[in-house]
């Protein structure tokens, strides 16, 4: 199972909104609706940030949101800020295994 | 609340073999399945394996089978990874990972790694 595509970065000023998607099949993304997302700063564990779509944790800013489109799911950043400079990656149940997102670059400008 | 640690990282040859440790030093270990990811040097992340609560189901990565292990002690609040036959492309930092004991949960914590190195 090959990484689900996700553009390899994105940019924005603070205060503006970034979206990050990442590209799977009915076989995973489409297929469930176990898509989670993951913000991870240089040399530090993943965080979890978005779970079952669109569902946040406790504890993690209202700025983030999730949602999908068929095969596409997408991780929305509002109002950013320079704390969510970072590497960010999308993950997909796919039957019994699961499969990560080839990561996004988040740039505060 | 889940507080995962790694041990048993280290410089191995090829061919050679290696046991991960991962302890919990909450109280609900039982309770969650956890899971193996590992990220090689300036790359991403990829799953590598999975155990549930009392070691029922255990699936692995396809690049991974055959030649590494999973395994839990519930009562040490443990998971372990044997690897044998490691490759160059096993090099990476290997992170241990809980989940609630539903299909398809998220990782919703992660130890803080352990690297392992595979060089002659």
């Amino acid at each position: 199972q090959s990484a689900l595509p996700q553009p390899a970065s994105v940019s924005g000023s603070p205060g503006q909104s970034v979206t990050i998607s990442c590209t799977g099949t009915s076989s995973d993304v489409g297929g469930y609706n176990f898509v989670s997302w993951y913000q991870q700063h240089p040399g530090k564990a993943p965080k979890l940030m978005i779970y079952d779509v669109n569902n946040r944790p406790s504890g993690v800013s209202d700025r983030f949101s999730g949602s999908k489109s068929d095969n596409t799911a997408s991780l929305t950043i509002s109002g950013l800020q320079a704390e969510d400079e970072a590497d960010y990656y999308c993950m997909s149940y796919i039957s019994s295994r699961y499969v990560f997102g080839s990561g996004t670059k988040v740039t505060v400008l | 609340e889940v507080q995962l640690v790694e041990s048993g990282g280290g410089l191995v040859k090829p061919g050679g073999s290696l046991r991960l440790s991962c302890t919990d030093s909450g109280s609900t270990f039982s309770n969650y399945a956890m899971n193996w990811v590992r990220q090689a040097p300036g790359k991403g992340l990829e799953w590598v394996s999975f155990i549930s609560t009392s070691s029922t189901y255990i699936f692995y990565a396809d690049s991974v089978k055959g030649r590494f292990a999973i395994s839990r002690d519930n009562a040490a609040n443990s998971v372990y990874l044997h690897m044998n036959s490691l490759r160059v492309e096993d090099t990476a930092v290997y992170y241990c990972a809980s989940q609630p004991r539903r299909t398809g949960s998220p990782f919703d914590n992660w130890g803080q790694g352990t690297l392992v190195s595979v060089s002659s």
